[in-house]
């Protein structure tokens, strides 16, 4: 049962623009949600988080949005660059669990020079 | 990658024999999180350890596998009689608290293939 969806396997966007990263979850209780990204033969890196008391954070040029009612965050990047290509996963947690992480199933972005 | 640990980087083992995954969580941190990614999936967690403590195994296969944490050296995650489908990439994270406002920090993972 996949409590966290990340529906775009792969997403390209030209170097400068916009990238947008999406994911929805359906677990009601999770209340944290952060954004990691990874490169092949590595480990997943954070990036950003954001508590469901907000509905932005921004740190640079990564912003998360989050928007409870519709179960639904995303990620913007702006602006996008070669550097930003890798997969990018969404992960939850809920406030009555360990602090265990519900992953979605990634997104790859790929930035065109 | 952000000072977590694993060893190996690759393991091979022939169904039936076991494998012993260790993880070395960053300077200072006493909460490690094991998580397992299958080829195209998401990671999915499998255990939640302190030192010399089990917290939460609720993502643990009921057999064959166990994880520990001793007071002293790495956590051990440790797959007995290993079978086709234990292949996958096994990945440690850690954290300074288990407060959920500190981010995990992930090693590199283990690649575990099965012949």
């Amino acid at each position: 049962d996949q409590q966290v969806k990340q529906n775009s396997p792969s997403l390209s966007v030209q170097e400068g623009r916009i990238s947008i990263l999406n994911c929805d979850y359906t677990n009601s209780m999770f209340d944290y949600f952060l954004w990691y990204k990874k490169y092949p033969a590595e480990g997943p890196t954070f990036l950003i988080s954001i508590s469901s008391i907000k509905d932005k954070n921004e740190d640079g040029r990564f912003t998360v949005f989050l928007n409870k009612s519709a179960k639904h965050l995303s990620l913007h990047i702006v602006p996008s660059q070669p550097g930003d290509s890798a997969v990018y996963f969404c992960a939850a947690s809920a406030q009555t669990g360990a602090n265990n992480l519900f992953f979605g199933t990634g997104t790859r972005l790929t930035v065109i020079p | 990658n952000a000072g977590v640990m694993q060893n190996p980087r690759h393991l091979v083992r022939r169904r039936g024999q076991e494998a012993r995954l260790r993880c070395s969580p960053m300077k200072g941190h006493s909460h490690v999180y094991w998580y397992r990614q299958l080829p195209e999936e998401g990671l999915k967690f499998m255990v939640y350890l302190q030192k010399e403590n089990i917290i939460d195994e609720s993502g643990m296969p009921k057999e064959r596998f166990s994880a520990e944490f001793p007071k002293e050296g790495p956590s051990i995650l440790r797959i007995q009689q290993v079978v086709r489908g234990d292949s996958a990439a096994y990945f440690c994270a850690s954290s300074w608290t288990g407060a959920r406002n500190q981010p995990q920090h992930f090693g590199d993972g283990t690649r575990l293939s099965i012949l």
